[in-house]
């Protein structure tokens, strides 16, 4: 099983809301990551949690505030967003092996949409 | 110059067709490569692993030249199903901190009957 779940699917919110976006994973992965992707573009990092702590933040805004409660959860809270924030969200967690390939597997995104 | 480029097409290519895409990394330090396939409005989706030795899969064959820094998909017999954007990606670890992965831009293809 490689799934990563995040909810919602589809998020509209105004300049002024405050909502969270959640992700979750079972598979024992030990980093989980946040990304943005726009159209026609390929994902751009944001967060990676690694062990639960903040491990590399990509210069992300601070109205977008992650949180990591435990190995299998992450959330992202958005907080006075700008429409240029309109993208899709995109959840992963990866897998180190012994031999030290990693692999990452992504959930289904979250699709915002800044008003 | 970005970490790893690839064409970005687009392949229109009828069904039954071989196609290939190329990409290269810049970073001779990177440990991990992959081709993900992204469908519209979908999530990337690991295709496949590549290895110097070549791994194949099905009617998919990725290669992967660390000398020439260099990385291939070769997708025989199109599948309508195929269509989709086929994206590069590179992991390379920066010190102890855990690998960050690098995305070519995508190669989007589209096979018709």
């Amino acid at each position: 099983d490689t799934e990563v779940t995040q909810t919602p699917k589809h998020l509209v919110m105004g300049m002024t809301n405050k909502k969270s976006l959640k992700c979750e994973q079972h598979m024992g992965h030990r980093a989980m990551y946040w990304y943005k992707q726009k159209a026609k573009k390929p994902p751009e990092l944001m967060f990676v949690y690694s062990y639960e702590k903040l491990s590399i933040n990509e210069s992300v805004p601070s109205r977008f505030s992650p949180e990591c409660p435990n190995s299998s959860l992450l959330n992202l809270h958005l907080h006075a967003l700008q429409p240029e924030d309109s993208a899709l969200y995109l959840c992963a967690s990866s897998h180190v092996r012994t031999s030290g390939r990693e692999t990452q597997y992504f959930g289904p995104g979250t699709r915002l949409l800044v008003l | 110059r970005k970490e790893v480029e690839q064409d970005p097409g687009p392949f229109n290519v009828p069904e039954g067709a071989t196609v290939a895409f190329n990409c290269t990394y810049s970073n001779s330090a990177s440990q991990s490569f992959f081709w993900y396939r992204q469908d519209c409005r979908k999530e990337p989706k690991l295709l496949m692993s590549v290895y110097s030795s070549g791994n194949e899969d099905g009617r998919f064959t990725a290669q992967l030249n660390r000398a020439s820094q260099y990385i291939s998909l070769l997708i025989r017999d199109s599948k309508l199903s195929d269509s989709a954007t086929y994206l590069c990606v590179v992991i390379r670890r920066r010190g102890s901190t855990l690998g960050r992965l690098y995305f070519g831009r995508g190669t989007q293809l589209t096979v018709w009957p």
